[in-house]
Parts: C-alpha cells; structure tokens; sequence
C-alpha cells in the first residue's frame, strides 16, 4: 500500500498568516494527490485535484504544489473560516489512501 | 445540485450485521464510480471500499476484505454497503462519496454525504 504521511500533524495560525500543508508519498504517485477540508459534523470537502488543480467554489488562497512523492498545500492568507483538518489523499493505486491529517487551530 | 445522503447507521454488537444505504440524486448515476470512507472517532479518514458504474469490479481496503461488502442498484440510484461479521474497530462515522470521472482529475472524490453513524459494541 502507498503510505501517504503528511507534516505538521497539527498547527496554531493567525488569522492572515500564510500556512504550507507537506504531505509525502511512500512512493512516486504522479500528479494522483487530492488535498479535502474536513470541519467536524461536516462532509469533506475536495478543495484541489490532481496535485494542483483549483476545485470550483474554492477561494483562490488555496493553491497546490508538487508531483513525483512530495506536495504541499499552501493557504495564502488563513481566513476564520480555515480552521479545520486537512487531507491527502493518493489516487494512484488501490487502496487508496489519506494521509492522517493535519489540523489547523487558532492561535 | 448533486445530493449524497445516507442512511442505515445504528447501534449493534460485534459479530452482528448492518446495511448501510446511499441515496444519490441530481446525477446520472450509473456514469460514476462511488466509493465509502470512514473516520473512526478521533482517528483520520479511512478508505474502505469503491465501485463501478456498472457494479463491477469492486474494490476493499484489507481491513474489511470479506465483511464488507460494496454494492448498488443503479435503477434506484443507490449504494450500498453489506457490513458482516462486526468488531468494535469498525465503529465509524460512514461516508459515501462520488468519485470525479472527468479527464484530468485523475480519481478525486468531488462529492460526499454528510455520513451515518454505525456504533459496534457489546
């Protein structure tokens, strides 16, 4: 199975900072990596596909990076409404898999 | 707009059984691969099992191989999970989600339900 291993496991912000996601890949999955906002008593959401594509709806804060084992999901300027966990998730192969997420916290 | 709800959550001791339903709507939906993913509680996302448009083939992660079990009717736009053999590790909050077939996006899961509960203890 493609271990998906993601960096901060969790992290405090300031409303207006700029926050980079990493999450890394046990082995080269492309460009097969999906990044989704999770709020608790809420259903995921996908914010980017394919590593680095822009869901619709999405603000444009939200960008993606990376190919090959290596990605990062950046939030230019945390807004109140970013407080949340955040997945990767590998599409590459079966099973596919999720990273264990990465929860982002007021400071 | 493009619904998933589901239902059959409940409350049952280890060995026992539970179906688990998705009811879709506002797709055509024998065009999508769907798939379940859980979160245990206080655990991340989990993916459990996915499926063909035209029901086969199907896939399972290895911690349910040969419990549970995907399925759907494609005439009543509805998924389902057969979930046989219980434990206590499959205590979850159940998702289904529609997996995104346009060119390009390579597999990501575009739409999810809103869960259902499914609760294994003695």
């Amino acid at each position: 199975d493609i271990q998906m291993t993601q960096s901060p496991s969790s992290l405090s912000a300031s409303v207006g900072d700029r926050v980079t996601i990493s999450c890394r890949a046990s082995q080269s999955i492309n460009t097969y990596l999906h990044w989704y906002q999770h709020k608790p008593g809420k259903a995921p959401r996908l914010l980017i596909y394919a590593a680095s594509n822009l869901q619709s709806g999405v603000p444009s804060r939200f960008s993606g990076s990376g190919s090959g084992t290596d990605f990062a999901l950046t939030i230019s300027s945390l807004q109140p409404e970013d407080f949340a966990t955040y997945y990767c998730q590998q599409s590459y192969d079966l099973p596919r898999t999720f990273g264990q997420g990465t929860k982002v916290e007021i400071k | 707009e493009v619904q998933l709800v589901e239902s059959g959550g409940d409350f049952v001791q280890p060995g026992g059984s539970l179906r688990l339903s998705c009811a879709a709507s506002g797709l055509t939906f024998s065009n999508y691969v769907m798939g379940w993913v859980r979160q245990a509680p206080g655990k991340g996302l989990e993916w459990v099992s996915a499926i063909t448009g035209s029901g086969d083939p199907t896939t399972y992660a290895d911690s349910v191989k040969g419990r549970l079990i995907i399925s759907r009717d494609n005439s009543k736009n509805t998924l389902f999970l057969q979930m046989n053999s219980l434990r206590a590790e499959d205590t979850a909050l159940y998702y289904c989600a529609k997996v995104d077939s346009t060119s390009g996006r390579l597999g990501a899961f575009d739409i999810w339900g809103q869960g259902t509960v499914v609760t294994v203890s003695s």
